[in-house]
């Protein structure tokens, strides 16, 4: 069965300091990776999405993220985090031609001024 | 703008009462969605549809019924057989073209259900 894993429920930076939110997925093919934030009471926005080429792929608001077919990881990388990055964060993926996602359970972030 | 409109924002249930949520889309999208979200637990799909008038259950679809009778809706009804009900709930959308896979889902802002 598809998964996803994100290890880290929670994870405290300070303003300014680099991010890295791990995620890791388990699927036989190479699956469409995708990262999600959600802010408190409100829907889930899309940051990035993977699905062929190059393995980093740049999203919004600063985020990247590198696909690795050999760790079966879809890290998402921020090198200069803002108190407004504040919030909970997911990692899902689609495998070919699937019209569902799996998610990871978040990774809340919380911002130290 | 397009976008995936929720409604209500915030419900509240009776015990034995059924309720229904909205979900509108202007995306033009086929796929619809709904998930459950429980603190801890990530998203949980409960009910997907594809195409009008068609639908399929997800992971946890006891409890819950959907109708798609329009392109544009996909309501969620929780019924009282649905024992532990309080939760926030999503739904999304997505194109359906030939390269579905890589087709991201969009979500509207939630409705969040309480038992009275």
């Amino acid at each position: 069965a598809q998964s996803v894993t994100q290890p880290d429920i929670h994870i405290t930076v300070s303003e300014g300091a680099s991010l890295e939110l791990r995620c890791n997925y388990s699927y036989g093919a190479t699956p469409y990776l995708f990262w999600y934030v959600q802010s408190p009471g409100q829907g889930l926005q899309l940051l990035l999405k993977y699905f062929s080429g190059d393995t980093l792929v740049q999203g919004i608001k600063g985020f990247e993220a590198e696909f690795k077919r050999s760790q079966s990881s879809f890290n998402l990388r921020k090198p200069s985090v803002h108190w407004s990055d504040a919030a909970e964060y997911f990692c899902a993926h689609a495998g070919a031609g699937s019209y569902q996602l799996t998610f990871g359970k978040g990774t809340k972030l919380s911002v130290i001024p | 703008d397009g976008g995936i409109t929720q409604s209500p924002k915030y419900l509240f249930r009776k015990e034995g009462q059924n309720v229904t949520l909205s979900c509108e889309q202007n995306l033009n999208h086929d796929a619809m969605y709904w998930y459950r979200q429980d603190p801890g637990q990530g998203l949980r799909l409960i009910y997907y549809s594809q195409i009008v008038n068609d639908f399929q259950k997800g992971d946890i679809a006891e409890g819950y019924s959907v109708s798609r009778e329009k392109k544009e809706s996909f309501p969620l009804t929780v019924t009282s057989a649905q024992k532990n009900p309080t939760a926030f709930y999503l739904c999304a959308s997505k194109s359906r073209d030939r390269q579905f896979g890589n087709q991201p889902q969009h979500f509207g802002d939630g409705t969040r259900l309480s038992i009275l």
